[in-house]
């Protein structure tokens, strides 16, 4: 139980393009899901919060219209990397948080983004 | 400001040589400590979730523990297979939409 999908897994694209990574929880209902970054051997970083039917919250320094997040059902949420340049290379990761009281975050497979 | 901190950053084990791992951290009300384990170029995999000191998880060859300040994952008798990043994350009480805070990591190397 608790599976994530993230969908691409990687993609290539050049500058000035969107790209969309679509994430969804497989066999249960989110309504909350995260979006992460991952720079190489770093940590991950939290970019937005992103609750099921209202607005995403997004962290101190994160481009709200640059990193547009739609959180439509409760099994999908996406993100969209709006004119992309090389500095948003990176790797995404999204997790979602299981229903029940243990708050447990459960993360999908990631997506590599290479802006060229 | 929530904290947490991960030591060592690195850690080579031969095979069977079993280590511990540390997570240090500073939370305002702890409501959950989490433990990860990271594959290059994968998503993190839940392990663990703590919630008090004295509680204590094992799976396999891993073993969670907690106290008020930290937490260690130990590793017993690890094989190559247990190579891998561990990250350490913490939910306080008053995290607004329930965030995580994540240490550094600790990436494992186990050499047969």
């Amino acid at each position: 139980g608790a599976v994530v999908s993230q969908h691409p897994s990687w993609v290539i694209c050049k500058s000035g393009t969107s790209v969309k990574i679509e994430c969804r929880s497989l066999d249960f209902q989110a309504t909350t899901m995260f979006w992460y970054r991952q720079f190489p051997k770093q940590s991950l970083m939290l970019m937005a919060t992103s609750n099921e039917g209202s607005k995403a919250t997004y962290e101190q320094g994160v481009e709200k219209d640059k990193f547009l997040i739609n959180h439509a059902s409760l099994t999908l949420s996406t993100l969209t990397v709006t004119s992309a340049h090389p500095e948003d290379s990176s790797f995404y990761i999204c997790s979602a948080r299981a229903p029940g009281g243990a708050d447990t975050q459960y993360f999908g497979p990631g997506t590599r983004l290479t802006v060229l | 400001e929530d904290q947490v901190t991960q030591s060592p950053e690195a850690l080579r084990l031969q095979e069977g040589e079993s280590s511990s791992l540390n997570c240090s951290y500073t939370v305002s009300g702890l409501r959950g400590l989490f433990w990860y384990r990271q594959d290059p170029g994968k998503g993190p995999e839940f392990l663990f979730t703590l919630y008090s000191a004295g509680e204590e998880k094992e799976k396999e060859r891993l073993k969670a523990t907690l106290t008020k300040k930290e937490s260690f994952l130990h590793i017993t008798a690890p094989k190559p297979e247990d190579s891998a990043t561990y990250l350490c994350a913490v939910q306080s009480l008053k995290a607004a939409g329930n965030k995580l805070t994540f240490g550094g990591g600790t990436r494992v190397l186990v050499k047969p």
